[in-house]
């Protein structure tokens, strides 16, 4: 299958400091990638869908100020967490489908952010 | 706009015993539909999936799920629990295969000896 890896892992950083997450397709090519968040012991919520050679589209009441997405290249998209408070302390996790929308999504192991 | 509701928060099963995961959706087309297991600090692995066709889909790890349109339902079952089927799973629901989804709240699944 394919692989969707995320970097890092687990990041802590300090509040009013910004984190970037990358979120690579390691053997396919990705226009589109997925960014989600994740509350402990809650649901994944779409945050944005990012396109490569275009601006990420943002889902309602998700600040794209703050959660500044880039697709650099087919393979990596980046989320960066600007100005980072507490309440941003989360698990993000990234999708990619593979061939497109039309096809199966394969999701990167995520990233724990922890802001202190 | 589209739904889904995982009516169980936690569920404990006996290992061996059966297992049946409740999903409800609110789409207006045609679903895709997803089942997702989540095991601590892991990502997300892909159980099934329903498109189209046969409406009993079957999945890995011994997984099964049905879709019942009239019902607006994919409930997930397993014949037999193992111990290392306690996990978090997640329905989920997409306009296609590769689009954003929509996930439901999650069911902890607990297996006891």
């Amino acid at each position: 299958g394919a692989v969707v890896s995320q970097h890092p892992s687990r990041v802590i950083c300090k509040s009013g400091t910004s984190v970037k997450i990358e979120c690579r397709s390691l053997d396919f090519q990705a226009t589109t990638m997925f960014w989600y968040r994740q509350f402990p012991k809650q649901s994944l919520m779409l945050m944005a869908t990012s396109n490569e050679g275009s601006k990420a589209t943002y889902e309602q009441g998700v600040e794209k100020d703050k959660f500044l997405i880039n697709h650099a290249s087919l393979t990596l998209s980046t989320l960066t967490v600007t100005s980072a408070h507490p309440e941003d302390s989360s698990f993000y996790i990234c999708s990619a489908p593979k061939g497109g929308r039309g096809n199966e999504q394969y999701f990167g192991p995520g990233t724990r952010l922890t802001v202190t | 706009a589209q739904s889904v509701t995982q009516p169980d928060i936690h569920i404990t099963v006996s290992e061996g015993a059966s297992l049946e995961l409740r999903c409800n959706y609110s789409y207006g087309a045609t679903p895709y539909l997803f089942w997702y297991v989540q095991s601590p600090g892991q990502g997300l692995q892909l159980l099934l999936k329903y498109f189209s066709g046969d409406t009993l889909v079957q999945g890995i790890k011994g997984f099964e799920a049905e879709f019942k349109r009239s019902q607006s339902s994919f409930n997930l079952r397993k014949p037999s629990v193992h111990w290392s089927d306690a996990a978090e799973y997640f329905c989920a629901v997409g306009a296609a295969a590769g689009n954003k989804l929509t996930f439901g709240g999650g069911t902890r699944v607990l297996v006891k000896p």
